[in-house]
């Protein structure tokens, strides 16, 4: 069985320009979670989306956004780069919503770097 | 609110060698507790769960037990190995089951 995929793997941008970032969740899973992982900083929680609906989000601004499509894919889009969100950006599904201990499991990562 | 404590490391063993990373949190009720390892360049993987008091959860020669009354999910392993070398991170699920709280992560190096 196939495990989270994300896109692309490596993504440069230059400082005020948007990033689309892409995460397929494992087959059946319907929650799907953005995390950043940026140096100094560890991981910390952005969005969460289950059944195409924004359930959660992090402390990030609103330049932070994202949706999940009918398939439970998602994506995340971040506007107005700044040099700070530089990071790996993590997605992660799971079968529901983690309330009940259910696992997330994690894709391999987008590297973002802003210049 | 919710949070993870672990030890930052890094931590530097030579092979075979015994292994424990501390782990406590801070949260309401009884959250379901997780190790994760990061090896270098890849994203997180799941390495072993408890989701209640004094379960342990076990993966690969890893353990943790849910401790309640110390409020802490310490990772053990009785032999590590060069290929054990990773970033390691405690986890929680949060009160409202949102999403997972991180510790800082801990870095493991094993020579040989």
């Amino acid at each position: 069985e196939a495990g989270v995929t994300q896109s692309p793997t490596h993504l440069i941008k230059t400082r005020g320009q948007q990033a689309t970032l892409r995460c397929s969740p494992i087959s059946g899973h319907t929650s799907v979670y953005w995390y950043q992982q940026a140096l100094g900083l560890g991981l910390q929680f952005l969005l969460w989306y289950d059944e195409g609906e924004e359930r959660n989000r992090g402390n990030f601004p609103p330049r932070f956004s994202g949706r999940q499509f009918p398939n439970y894919s998602s994506e995340l889009n971040v506007n107005a780069l700044e040099l700070e969100d530089s990071a790996l950006y993590l997605c992660a599904s799971s079968l529901v919503g983690t309330s009940g201990g259910e696992t997330q499991y994690f894709g391999p990562g987008t590297r973002l770097l802003v210049l | 609110g919710d949070s993870v404590t672990q030890m930052e490391g890094p931590v530097t063993l030579s092979e075979e060698a015994f292994l424990t990373i501390n782990c406590t949190y801070t949260a309401t009720g009884y959250p379901s507790l997780f190790w994760y390892v990061q090896y270098p360049g890849e994203g997180l993987q799941l390495l072993l769960k408890a989701t209640k008091a004094d379960d342990k959860g076990s993966n690969k020669g890893f353990e943790a037990t849910y401790r309640k009354e110390t409020t802490s999910f310490h990772l053990e392993k009785g032999s590590v190995q060069v290929s054990d070398s990773a970033v390691y991170f405690c986890a929680l699920v949060n009160q409202a089951g949102t999403a997972l709280i991180f510790g800082k992560g801990t870095t493991l190096s094993v020579s040989s």
